[in-house]
């Protein structure tokens, strides 16, 4: 079974720029999680969908920070403009129907902002 | 904001030994669950213990779940270089809505 896939593996960009990451989960997975995990620190949840919808997006900051899932699959996280405490991994995650089921993760973005 | 809180934060052992790590939280839950994140990856599902059960195994692993504590721990017997990763611990709380929280985490490092 193919796990979550993430792209770009590394991204560096000056602040005030604009970045995009992309996730594909394990087909069939209807919950989608990004969690942003600053170096030292726990996975923290950006936000949660759904199949299409959002389930929880309280930690996003909206100010900067979107995200979709089209069509219940892949997803993209952007941010824009980005500042340097925005530096971290960001991982997306996947479960089969997100209640009381483990999470598959992918490898994450690893983003710099200079 | 950081649910659960492991310790230690490090812990450095010897090839052959047992590891404990503790994870403690601070609201009711309906699991917790154990994660490995070795280094420049993501993390890897251990074990999902449910807020009903006190003690689950799966292989050298073994985690201990005590509600009236608000706490949880995961022992990892006869350890092997290839166990050397940060775990975290991930709570299910009672909110409404179905999320994970994850802690701060604790870094192993086992020497061969």
């Amino acid at each position: 079974e193919a796990g979550v896939a993430q792209s770009p593996r590394y991204k560096i960009i000056e602040k005030r720029q604009s970045v995009a990451f992309w996730c594909n989960p394990i087909s069939g997975h209807a919950t989608l999680y990004w969690y942003q995990q600053i170096l030292g620190q726990g996975p923290k949840l950006l936000i949660q969908f759904q199949n299409n919808g959002v389930v929880d997006d309280s930690q996003l900051p909206k100010d900067r920070f979107s995200a979709e899932r089209l069509k219940g699959v892949d997803s993209t996280l952007k941010i824009q403009p980005a500042k340097l405490e925005d530096s971290a991994v960001y991982l997306c995650a996947s479960s089969l129907g997100g209640y009381r089921e483990k999470l598959f993760f992918g490898s994450g973005t690893q983003l710099s902002v200079l | 904001s950081q649910q659960g809180e492991e310790d230690p934060q490090a812990l450095s052992i010897q090839e052959g030994e047992n590891a404990t790590m503790n994870c403690s939280y601070k609201t009711s839950i309906n699991n917790l669950q154990w994660y490995r994140q070795n280094s420049g990856r993501g993390l890897v599902h251990l074990i999902l213990i449910r807020s009903n059960e006190r003690e689950k195994h799966s292989g050298r692993l073994r985690v201990t779940l005590d509600t009236s504590k608000k706490s949880s721990s995961l022992l990892i017997t006869a350890s092997r270089a290839a166990d050397t990763a940060s775990y975290f611990c991930a709570t299910d709380p009672f909110s409404g809505t179905y999320k994970y929280i994850f802690g701060t985490g604790t870094r192993l490092k086992v020497l061969a």
